[in-house]
């Protein structure tokens, strides 16, 4: 158990919809990351939040969008769903500075499947 | 950008070495880690490497050569529980914090 908590764990819902999915770091992580896994793109980071703010974009859609909040939970929202956004959607926490920032702890994932 | 290749597949027998290879390309170099996954699981932490040389984890050790721009991962008295990917990945960029993966290497342990 790395402390991160995600929620839900399964998710079905059809084309054209919205959902939003739910990340608690680990206490004391004031950085979220949020990474898409599929089988043809392997792992994908998305964006980063840093206590509040947003720091970095990765390959993040446009439908897609986030934020985290001052108790320092995050939701990833997305929007307009098409079938080739079903994936595995993790969300990470990691310490504060130096070699720890290295180190990212993984939730256990949300299982989107979008039909 | 980013980019990381290592192979796609590795079978070694229980108690055996295995060693896990990972090349990389980077606008700017920050350190290599290394992640296993299980199936159906989430990616979990194992090694990090900032300079070169071999960090020792147990029976877990990763490698860097910063000037051959590869690192491989070594996993020694292999065991079932290890059959997984294993994933290097390079910080995003300067002052960037996510990660670059690399596609994976699925590692099957045979008895």
């Amino acid at each position: 158990d790395s402390g991160v908590t995600q929620t839900p764990k399964h998710l079905i819902t059809a084309t054209g919809q919205r959902v939003t999915l739910r990340c608690s770091p680990r206490s004391g992580d004031l950085s979220v990351y949020w990474y898409q896994q599929s089988l043809d793109q392997g792992l994908q980071f998305l964006i980063q939040y840093y206590n509040g703010e947003e720091r970095a974009k990765g390959n993040i859609l446009e439908r897609f969008s986030a934020q985290q909040f001052p108790d320092l939970h995050s939701e990833l929202n997305l929007s307009s769903l098409e079938l080739g956004d079903s994936a595995l959607y993790f969300c990470a926490s990691s310490p504060r500075g130096g070699r720890a920032s290295y180190e990212q702890y993984f939730g256990p994932g949300t299982r989107l499947t979008v039909t | 950008g980013q980019s990381l290749e290592q192979p796609s597949e590795v079978t070694a027998v229980e108690g055996a070495i295995v060693q896990i290879n990972c090349t990389y390309q980077t606008s700017g170099f920050y350190g290599l880690s290394w992640y296993q996954q299980h199936d159906g699981g989430a990616p979990t932490f194992l090694s990090y490497n900032a300079l070169d040389g071999l960090e020792e984890t147990g029976r877990f050790s990763s490698f860097l050569s910063r000037s051959d721009s590869y690192g491989y991962l070594l996993l020694q008295e292999l065991q079932m529980k290890d059959s997984a990917s294993y994933f290097c990945a390079v910080r995003e960029g300067e002052g960037r914090r996510a990660l670059t993966f690399g596609s994976g290497t699925r590692l099957q342990v045979q008895p």
